[in-house]
């Protein structure tokens, strides 16, 4: 049951820039509850992307930028590269819940 | 380096019980903010978060799945436990164990598929 919603696909060619939106509720983001990404690449397990609306751990390209406003987030992808093929998740917490939500997840495509 | 590994069995029948392993190591469960947290992924389908328990014992579920699930810990072994009873066709997924730090989860392990089939 994911609660924010993110679009299905996103495509762009090597070196575009492509955003992922992550929408939220009153109850997660709009509550000023932080936003996460994560990138799933084929076959592999989540990575952390960005942590706090707009962190990167150390060793993710600055390729990748948060952002947040209000109960929406989103996430840029500068310089896209064929390595940046596969699938993006958003997460925050929901106060209702008194638990962690996840995004529909967004398929990035690069042409 | 903190590493998670994920271990159980790879098929279940309709009706049992699902008990899964998580075996960590390079980090201490008693630290103040830690924690540790199940998500799954149905095929082709979303990230579903499952359950979480903090360094204080503090458990969560989501909520569509709290009757089924419990989530422990066994800091001596460094061992997190999952159990699903009454497992159902529709929970077939690979089942990832996930360090938490307080709102997300920033390392994961391999995950491991659950068939569940008769």
């Amino acid at each position: 049951q994911s609660v924010l919603t993110q679009p299905p696909s996103v495509s762009g060619a090597p070196g575009q820039r492509v955003t992922i939106s992550c929408t939220g509720s009153s109850s997660n983001t709009g509550a000023g509850y932080d936003v996460h990404w994560y990138q799933q690449l084929p076959g592999t397990a989540p990575k952390l992307l960005i942590f706090g609306d707009k962190y990167r751990p150390s060793g993710v390209p600055d390729r990748f930028l948060g952002s947040k406003s209000g109960a929406s987030a989103s996430l840029a992808i500068t310089g896209l590269q064929a390595e940046d093929e596969g699938d993006y998740y958003c997460q925050s917490y929901d106060r209702s819940l008194s638990g962690y939500v996840f995004g529909t997840g967004t398929k990035v495509t690069v042409l | 380096q903190i590493t998670l590994k994920e271990s159980g069995p790879p098929l279940v029948k309709p009706t049992q019980t699902l008990t899964l392993t998580c075996t960590f190591s390079g980090f201490s469960f008693n630290t103040s903010g830690v924690g540790l947290g199940w998500i799954r992924q149905s095929p082709g389908k979303a990230l579903e978060w499952l359950a979480y328990i903090y360094w204080d014992d503090d458990q969560r579920y989501t909520p569509s799945l709290r009757s089924r699930l419990t989530i422990t810990k066994d800091t001596s072994k460094n061992r997190l436990v999952l159990v699903m009873t009454a497992m159902e066709p529709g929970d077939t997924a690979t089942y990832y164990c996930a360090h938490g730090r307080i709102q997300y989860f920033d390392y994961w392990g391999q995950g491991i598929l659950v068939t569940v089939s008769s």
